[in-house]
């Protein structure tokens, strides 16, 4: 089956720190994988859609330049969370697409002290 | 962003009992899925549906996909301890388009 990785699976970082997200679909190929974004109890909200090899698609309310995300190859995509605050803890998960299905990473919690 | 009303939000059954939960929007989707998803875990695809009025089944686990294309419902039937978790819908438009989830149904089992 398909697989997606994540890593690191949880950070831990001070404020005003960055941190980048690792999201890799280990035996496929994918030109679209997306980021999620779920808070405790909640489900997942769409934050962008990567797109190897062009910019990706943000949400309406997802600041750009606050998560970066690039998709440089087709089996990795990265998420850096700049300049972090403790409101952006949370559970980031990605997906990665093939033959349209999605298939989900075990995801990243991050804590912003 | 536009949002899945799933439902029950909760519910704590005993082993055994057969389990209900379904879906609705306020518009279409071309397709709908439910995920089960375990604490620190990314959602897992337990069934997926293509077509309107589509009536598929998983081991224990059926899904429906409403006539309208507006709904869905997932039973669980013979419920085990190991179904405990976060069951999730999602109706994706298109092939390979972003999916959007429902609240989610947070299933407890009492053995």
């Amino acid at each position: 089956g398909a697989v997606v990785s994540q890593h690191p699976s949880r950070v831990i970082c001070k404020s005003g720190t960055s941190v980048k997200i690792e999201c890799r679909s280990l035996d496929f190929q994918a030109t679209t994988m997306f980021w999620y974004r779920q808070f405790p109890k909640k489900s997942l909200m769409l934050m962008a859609t990567s797109n190897e090899g062009s910019k990706a698609t943000y949400e309406q309310g997802v600041e750009k330049d606050k998560f970066l995300i690039n998709h440089a190859s087709l089996t990795l995509s990265t998420l850096t969370v700049t300049s972090a605050h403790p409101e952006d803890s949370s559970f980031y998960i990605c997906s990665a697409t093939l033959s349209a299905q999605q298939f989900f990473g075990p995801g990243t919690r991050l804590t912003v002290l | 962003g536009q949002q899945l009303n799933q439902s029950p939000q909760s519910m704590f059954i005993q082993e055994g009992e057969d389990v209900s939960m379904n879906c609705t929007s306020s518009s279409i989707f071309n397709t709908w899925l439910w995920y089960k998803q375990d604490p620190g875990e990314g959602p897992v695809l337990l069934i997926a549906l293509y077509k309107a009025g589509e009536l598929t089944s998983n081991g224990r686990l059926t899904a429906q996909f409403g006539i309208t294309r507006k709904d869905s419902f997932l039973n669980i039937s013979a419920s085990i301890p190991s179904d405990v978790g976060i069951y999730f819908c999602a109706g994706q438009l298109n092939a390979g388009n972003m999916l959007t989830f429902g609240g989610g149904t947070r299933l407890m089992v009492k053995p």
